[in-house]
């Protein structure tokens, strides 16, 4: 089956250093990955849309300065949180869809940040 | 703004008991999965359904998705500690948009 990665696992970080997740998509090539926020006991909260070879495509409220999205490959995305604050501090999620299925998405294990 | 409410929220019963939980929307989908996460880890996707009536079964899973494709329902028979997670309905094509998700918790 279609494997997504995530790394770090876990991250602590001081406040006002930035934090980068990568996001691998391992056995498929994945030309459109998703990052979600989830706070703790809700579901799962659209960040962005990371498009492979252009610029992502933020949410409504998402600040994409502070959440910078790279997607330099067909099998890698990051989330880089600069100068991260406590109220980021939240669970991470990415999602990769696979190139040869439209409605199908593969998620991560997830990224948990805590910023100090 | 398409959003999916799901009933209940929460849900606690007894092993071997049967159970319902339901995905509801005013918008119409073209597709709709569900998915199982677990305390700390990433959303598993247990099937997605695309015809309005689809009727798709998985062991002790049964989903079904609204004739209008506006809703979709999973019904587990003989629930088992092991169902325990949140389960989360998504619907959307080009990105997905998740229910408010229902919390399992089956009893030993």
């Amino acid at each position: 089956g279609a494997v997504v990665s995530q790394h770090p696992s876990r991250v602590i970080c001081k406040s006002g250093t930035s934090v980068k997740i990568e996001c691998r998509s391992l056995d498929f090539q994945a030309t459109t990955m998703f990052w979600y926020r989830q706070f703790p006991k809700k579901s799962l909260m659209l960040m962005a849309t990371s498009n492979e070879g252009s610029k992502a495509t933020y949410e409504q409220g998402v600040e994409k300065d502070k959440f910078l999205i790279n997607h330099a490959s067909l099998t890698l995305s990051t989330l880089t949180v600069t100068s991260a604050h406590p109220e980021d501090s939240s669970f991470y999620i990415c999602s990769a869809r696979d190139f040869g299925y439209s409605y199908e998405q593969y998620f991560g294990p997830g990224t948990r940040l805590t910023v100090t | 703004t398409q959003l999916l409410e799901q009933s209940p929220q929460f849900l606690s019963i007894q092993e071997g008991e049967n159970l319902t939980v339901y995905c509801n929307s005013s918008s119409v989908f073209s597709s709709l999965q569900w998915y199982r996460q677990e305390p700390g880890e990433g959303p598993v996707l247990l099937v997605t359904v695309v015809t309005g009536g689809e009727v798709k079964k998985l062991k002790r899973l049964t989903f079904q998705f609204g004739d209008a494709r506006k809703d979709s329902s999973l019904h587990i028979t003989a629930a088992q500690p092991g169902d325990t997670g949140l389960y989360l309905c998504a619907g959307g094509n080009e990105k997905l948009t998740f229910g408010t998700g229902t919390r399992l918790t089956i009893i030993p």
